[in-house]
């Protein structure tokens, strides 16, 4: 079964601090993206992977690609990165259907 | 702004009824997705097209229906509503399916509510 796992489901840190989401899914995929969702309900995307390692400003995004595992960081957080962050992927097969996680609610107080 | 367009933002109608969401993809952009995000499924793809034809299907009712017209502009057409159809419902679009030109992006959703 395509099943993506996010970890923690909710996250509440102190401004400033290093802040990591985990993502994890079952069997091989051709993509991997991470969204950010804010309170409003748009969703913008943050980064697409299929290897390696992407940064943006203050995020960065890893994957392993034999551990089946990818990683959002979010360095210096602020109250502005408070958001519902969400690993979706595209399995290989050939679809381009996607799967999504469940989400990881980010509070970053002041 | 993401560049993709989704009409109407809110929608408040009946069970029973039928509405129309509607979506502009960002300019050039040749796919168009369609996702349902409800409090207890959370995100699901509903259905992709790419350039007017049906390229992937996801968990769409039959009661849904959508088409991609030569403009590239997108309509979901959602029928027969029931309560549980309630959700936020996005469009994406991006320039190509695929691993190296597919990142996608969102409008800001429509939010239907059925009573």
């Amino acid at each position: 079964k395509n099943e993506v796992e996010q970890s923690p489901q909710n996250l509440t840190a102190q401004e400033g601090e290093f802040i990591t989401i985990n993502c994890s899914y079952s069997v091989g995929i051709s993509a991997l993206h991470w969204l950010q969702q804010h309170p409003g309900g748009g969703i913008v995307s943050l980064f697409m992977l299929s290897s390696g390692k992407k940064k943006h400003g203050r995020l960065i995004a890893t994957i392993n690609i034999q551990e089946k595992h990818s990683s959002l960081h979010i360095t210096a957080s602020h109250p502005r990165d408070s958001a519902v962050y969400i690993c979706a992927v595209r399995f290989t097969g050939g679809s381009e259907k996607l799967v999504f996680g469940k989400g990881t609610k980010l509070t970053v107080n002041p | 702004d993401s560049g993709v367009t989704q009409t109407p933002k809110h929608l408040i109608t009946a069970t029973g009824q039928r509405v129309t969401l509607r979506c502009s993809p960002r300019s050039g952009d040749l796919s168009v997705y369609w996702y349902q995000q409800s409090l207890d499924q959370g995100l699901q793809f509903l259905i992709q097209y790419y350039n007017g034809e049906e390229r992937a299907k996801g968990n769409i009712l039959e009661r849904f229906s959508a088409q991609q017209f030569p403009d590239l502009h997108s309509e979901l057409n959602l029928s027969s509503l029931e309560l549980g159809d309630s959700a936020l419902y996005f469009c994406a679009s991006s320039l190509h399916p695929g691993v190296n030109t597919g990142e996608l992006f969102f409008g800001e959703g429509s939010r239907l509510t059925v009573l």
